[in-house]
């Protein structure tokens, strides 16, 4: 059974950084492209980023670029996400999810970790 | 940019009625690109349909998609209580990936 894992949601102040993971189980992680996708309260859903199956690439939404990192670590079948000069806006549930394995979907997510970002 | 419009923002049908919700591209979006996910109050969404048409694993074959170019559309053919949620479209392009704004399905 697949399992994704989120952790590491708090509160912090604009400016602030933080640092999530998201621990999977359940099947090959280094096969797979792996996301955040981000949900802020009431809202609905934005993808955030992408890492591939060797970490060798990364893709980010124009709204994070700059000040977000996607990384992983296969050998610990985890992933993360590195976020910093955070601003209110960033305020949200942050899913992990998997790729299906074609690239353009996103076939199983965590139940996500809060980020509050406030002063 | 590619955006995507569903429609309409509230659905409110009753068990076992037919559903159909919306999703406008932009600009012309490959069917092989095009995806509908569900969620529930307190859940992480769930991928119903990839491919425009192919519902995922374990969906039943009450959900189906359909249509290309900018235009998409979700049926439920016969509504069951565990249906009513939120129903998001989403697709990929050049490396990006953007939702629909979510229709809601409400029990009427």
């Amino acid at each position: 059974e697949v399992q994704l894992v989120e952790s590491g949601g708090v509160v912090v102040q604009p400016g602030g950084s933080l640092r999530l993971s998201c621990a999977a189980s359940g099947f090959t992680f280094d096969d797979y492209t792996m996301h955040w996708v981000r949900q802020a309260p009431g809202k609905g859903l934005e993808w955030v980023s992408l890492i591939s199956w060797d970490g060798g690439s990364t893709y980010y939404a124009d709204s994070v670029k700059g000040r977000f990192t996607i990384s992983r670590d296969n050998s610990k079948n985890s992933l993360y996400l590195q976020m910093n000069s955070l601003r209110t806006e960033d305020t949200a549930l942050y899913y992990c999810a998997k790729d299906d394995g074609d690239g353009y979907n996103l076939d199983y997510w965590g139940q996500g970790t809060l980020v509050t970002v406030s002063s | 940019e590619i955006v995507l419009t569903q429609s309409p923002g509230t659905l409110s049908l009753s068990p076992g009625e037919r559903a159909t919700l919306s999703c406008r591209a932009s600009q012309s979006v490959s069917s092989s690109y095009l995806a509908w996910y569900q969620q529930k109050p307190g859940q992480a969404p769930r991928l119903l349909i990839y491919g425009a048409s192919s519902r995922a694993t374990g969906i039943p074959d009450r959900f189906s998609g359909s249509g290309s170019g900018t235009d998409f559309t979700l049926t439920i053919s016969r509504l069951e209580p565990e249906d009513f949620a939120v129903y998001y479209c989403q697709q990929y392009g050049s490396s990006r990936y953007t939702f629909g704004q979510g229709t809601k399905l409400e029990i009427k």
